[in-house]
């Protein structure tokens, strides 16, 4: 079964500092991978996917198959980047995402 | 266009009880999805439906029973309620073939005492 590890529960940065946030996944397949947030009171919404290869609000994720990782990162961090991320992987041929545990990303002034 | 409603917001149950949690959808989106999000846990999948009619097993429905009348309605049902439902649950939306990522409703923090 496909599973997602996101090692770091929380990540304290200083304003301007990079950013990493790590994901790494176990599938057998070729995944979809996500980055969602939750920023406070709000919901979560979707960040990135790779399939776009986007850049979101500074942020880039690059899917590594040799390492199985999709870290998050962001060259200089933000206070409004202050929230939730989460990690999230699609099998190929499926529908539901499976979620990492979370990462709270706190950037201090 | 509202995207994903759920309600109630917050709701708290005794032991036994029942409730239905209400998802409601405005995008025409075909896959639906009810999660439950526990602290350092992240998010697990309870049941989930293709389209209309079509629903089927996540990863925790045991307690949880769901319907699909509409496309736009997914109401999570719980029957008697107990302590270890005690969650925040997330209903999400998805056009899977032409725009897959979810849409996520502002979620229901459910408290059974």
């Amino acid at each position: 079964a496909q599973r997602v590890t996101q090692p770091e529960k929380l990540l304290s940065v200083f304003k301007g500092a990079p950013v990493e946030l790590k994901c790494n996944y176990s599938y057998s397949g070729s995944p979809e991978l996500f980055w969602y947030v939750q920023y406070s009171r709000q919901r979560l919404q979707l960040l990135l996917r790779h399939i776009s290869r986007e850049s979101i609000k500074g942020f880039t994720a690059d899917l590594n198959k040799g390492e199985t990782s999709f870290h998050l990162k962001k060259p200089f961090a933000q206070e409004e980047d202050s929230a939730m991320y989460y990690c999230a992987l699609k099998e190929t041929s499926g529908s539901r995402l499976t979620f990492g545990e979370g990462t709270q990303l706190t950037v201090n002034p | 266009n509202a995207g994903v409603t759920q309600t109630p917001k917050f709701r708290i149950l005794k032991i036994g009880q029942s409730m239905t949690l209400q998802c409601t959808q405005d995008m025409n989106h075909n896959y639906m999805y009810w999660y439950r999000q526990d602290p350092g846990m992240g998010l697990k999948l309870i049941y989930y439906s293709v389209g209309a009619g079509i629903t089927d097993k996540g990863e925790v429905p045991n307690g949880y029973n769901v319907s699909r009348s509409t496309t736009e309605d997914f109401p999570l049902r719980l029957e008697l309620a107990a302590p270890s439902q005690t969650s925040v649950y997330f209903c999400a939306s998805e056009y899977r073939d032409r725009d897959p990522g979810y849409t996520f409703g502002s979620g229901t923090r459910l408290t059974v005492v």
